[in-house]
């Protein structure tokens, strides 16, 4: 089936330590994003890339880092900088289609617990 | 002012009623806009888009834009319990054609 595969689904961290989130796709799409969600609250934008060895920020990417060395391939580390990482994770990815505008897709998510 | 703006909410109706969620934006060049359901604790998904001045319908959906008012609605007819989630706009961030800025959500509740 193709689709975006995020994993692990949820995920305890210690303070302290770095976290990496996986996120893979086989819908041969350009664009890859990385979304953080609090509890009742709107998505926020923490990188994205439109191609291979290419990202840029969003607005909060402070205490988080990613690469993009296969297209199918954007992990997410959430690092020891990051004071507040308690979230739900969303990795998507997006094709661009003209006039159609561009149109992003959703994993399932991650749950991250500092404990 | 932000981008996408979805004041409403919540919203309740009763089940076969017309659930009418609304969103405004600020960027006259915007040509795109998406609807995403995202069920409580899921990730969102894509149910609607509009490029298009005008309406346009899938099934039970109909999503609507006016570029001169500069709002886009969603229209779901005979509401059913399990439509019960939070409805997000989204439409693409001034100046890129890659990412785009979504609004807080409008949670809809369909009452049996």
């Amino acid at each position: 089936d193709g689709g975006i595969t995020q994993s692990p689904k949820y995920l305890f961290r210690k303070e302290g330590q770095n976290v990496t989130l996986s996120c893979e796709q086989n819908l041969n799409h350009d664009a890859m994003y990385w979304y953080r969600q609090d509890p009742g609250q709107g998505l926020r934008l923490i990188y994205y890339s439109q191609i291979v060895n290419d990202f840029q920020k969003g607005d909060i990417a402070e205490g988080y880092s990613v690469s993009r060395e296969k297209k199918e391939s954007f992990p997410l580390t959430v690092t020891s900088a990051q004071k507040n990482p308690t979230a739900f994770y969303l990795c998507a990815s997006s094709i661009f289609q003209g006039s159609s505008g561009n149109t992003i897709y959703f994993g399932e998510g991650s749950w991250l617990t500092v404990v | 002012q932000k981008e996408v703006e979805q004041n409403s909410g919540p919203l309740s109706v009763p089940e076969g009623a017309i659930a009418s969620l609304n969103c405004t934006y600020s960027d006259r060049g915007s040509q795109s806009f998406f609807w995403y359901r995202q069920y409580s604790g899921k990730s969102p998904e894509l149910i609607m888009s509009i490029y298009s001045n005008g309406d346009k319908e899938d099934g039970r959906f109909t999503a609507q834009l006016n570029k001169a008012s500069q709002y886009v609605s969603l229209l779901i007819r005979d509401s059913q319990p399990s439509d019960s989630a939070t409805y997000l706009c989204a439409g693409p961030l001034r100046g890129s054609n890659y990412k785009l800025t979504f609004g807080k959500g409008t949670l809809l509740t369909v009452n049996p």
